[in-house]
């Protein structure tokens, strides 16, 4: 099973400052089959990044995706109150499916 | 517009086994896989297994292989998730998820609202 171990757990950032997050994979990923989502509270989580680089459907530039191999990078330029959230990076090359465990970015 | 609409809220005793509907719609059922995915203790998510629609083969994590079935009635596009041999820790909010591609290797780009599941005596 691939481990995603993401970091920091918690970044605290003010409105319009640039967020960024890190996910590390305990073997490689191939084909870059990383997505990234946001989870706000007491809603399900909304993908962000597929195969690493592309934003998804609906999503602004804002939202930049970086990375292969093993370290991936999420980048949130200028955030804005709904940025403040929980992010999961996940993986969709092998089975099972696994997640990161989060990074939480909150209002400093 | 795509639509992930799950079942309601479920309590149930231990050693039950729940069942969550899951009804897709707004695009072809039968293209697109249907995940399901529950929140861990410590609130990483779990992704508990997947379902080709068209098939109707699932596929599972082994950690839910014993105790989880997915299926699907394509006459009602709908998907459902058996969880039996219910535990205290199994009390969580479990997703439904369709596929953004065709397989179930695919990120997920369409989430239901969530199913609270507590098991509680």
């Amino acid at each position: 099973e691939i481990v995603l171990t993401q970091s920091p757990g918690t970044l605290s950032l003010s409105a319009g400052e640039t967020a960024t997050l890190s996910c590390r994979a305990s073997q490689s990923i191939s084909s870059n089959y990383l997505a990234w989502y946001r989870q706000n509270p007491g809603q399900p989580p909304r993908l962000l990044i597929y195969d690493a680089s592309s934003r998804a459907t609906g999503i602004p530039d804002r939202f930049s995706g970086r990375g292969s191999g093993t370290d991936f990078t999420l980048t949130i330029s200028r955030l804005e109150p709904e940025d403040f959230a929980v992010y999961y990076c996940q993986q969709y090359v092998n089975s099972p499916l696994t997640f990161g465990g989060g990074t939480k970015v909150e209002i400093k | 517009q795509v639509q992930v609409v799950q079942s309601g809220a479920e309590v149930k005793k231990p050693g039950a086994s729940v069942k969550v509907s899951c009804k897709a719609s707004g695009y072809s059922f039968t293209t697109y896989p249907l995940h399901w995915v529950r929140r861990a203790p410590g609130q990483r998510l779990e992704w508990m297994g997947c379902i080709n629609t068209g098939t109707g083969f699932a596929i599972y994590s082994q950690k839910f292989q014993d105790r989880v079935s997915i299926t699907r009635d394509t006459s009602a596009t709908t998907a459902y998730m058996v969880l039996s041999s219910l535990r205290s820790d199994d009390t969580t909010v479990y997703y439904c998820a369709r596929s953004g591609d065709t397989t179930c290797y695919s990120s997920i780009n369409y989430w239901g609202q969530g199913t609270l599941v507590t098991v509680s005596s």
